[in-house]
């Protein structure tokens, strides 16, 4: 079994719509992370969480919120898509290394599309 | 403003040659680099790392190397199989927030 997963793995939606994706991990990790990857625009970081009680936001947070139900679950949000929000989304993992940065593991992306 | 470079978009290399990819970063604070490779469809994997307190870092068939003093690292793969055809991503964090900052990525193409 997949140690991260995500749900779904294909979205197809139209502008105006609220979207959620699910990002679910068994790897006892305490960080989260969801990022996006555009073509030519390799990965870049919207949101990321430390625990449950952190969250805080990447580079590219406008027009995203996540939510952090349990260790195990992060989740994106897109309140009202918009085309240049299509783009395949990726979650990831981490565990804190004291004196190590860490190494995050990914999920295996969902391909979302907004019409 | 970008931190990590791959200024390369493609590479393409003979079955059993070395494959050399390239990154370079602009961030001094940047002490910890990692190697990804993404199939698709498939999320990216974590291939190789290397701490800014060694030059040199391997595994396997797989070899990283860093130049601090020019910003730079590089990926060897010796020797390269077809099965390496992927798109690689160098990333890079800094050990105050351990955040990644990744490149565009290579693609890489081995030729049987």
């Amino acid at each position: 079994d997949a140690d991260v997963t995500q749900t779904p793995r294909n979205r197809i939606t139209k502008t105006g719509k609220r979207i959620m994706l699910e990002c679910s991990q068994t790897k006892g990790h305490d960080r989260m992370y969801w990022y996006r990857q555009d073509p030519g625009l390799g990965l870049r970081l919207i949101y990321y969480s430390f625990d449950v009680k952190d969250i805080n936001k990447g580079e590219i947070s406008d027009g995203y919120s996540v939510s952090r139900q349990a260790q195990a679950k992060f989740s994106l949000s897109l309140e009202s898509a918009i085309p240049n929000q299509t783009a395949l989304y990726f979650c990831a993992t981490s565990d804190w290394d004291r004196g190590l940065a860490d190494t995050q593991y990914f999920g295996p992306g969902t391909r979302l599309t907004v019409l | 403003d970008q931190q990590v470079k791959q200024n390369s978009p493609s590479l393409s290399v003979q079955e059993g040659r070395i494959s050399i990819l390239n990154c370079d970063y602009t961030n001094s604070m940047f002490d910890y680099f990692l190697w990804y490779k993404k199939y698709p469809a498939e999320g990216p994997t974590f291939l190789i790392s290397i701490s800014s307190i060694k030059d040199k870092n391997e595994d396997g068939r797989f070899t990283v190397f860093l130049n601090k003093s020019a910003k730079h690292l590089s990926l060897h793969i010796v020797p390269s199989q077809p099965g390496d055809s992927a798109v690689y991503f160098c990333a890079a964090s800094a050990r105050s927030n351990y955040k990644l900052t990744f490149g565009k990525g290579t693609l890489l193409t081995v030729n049987p």
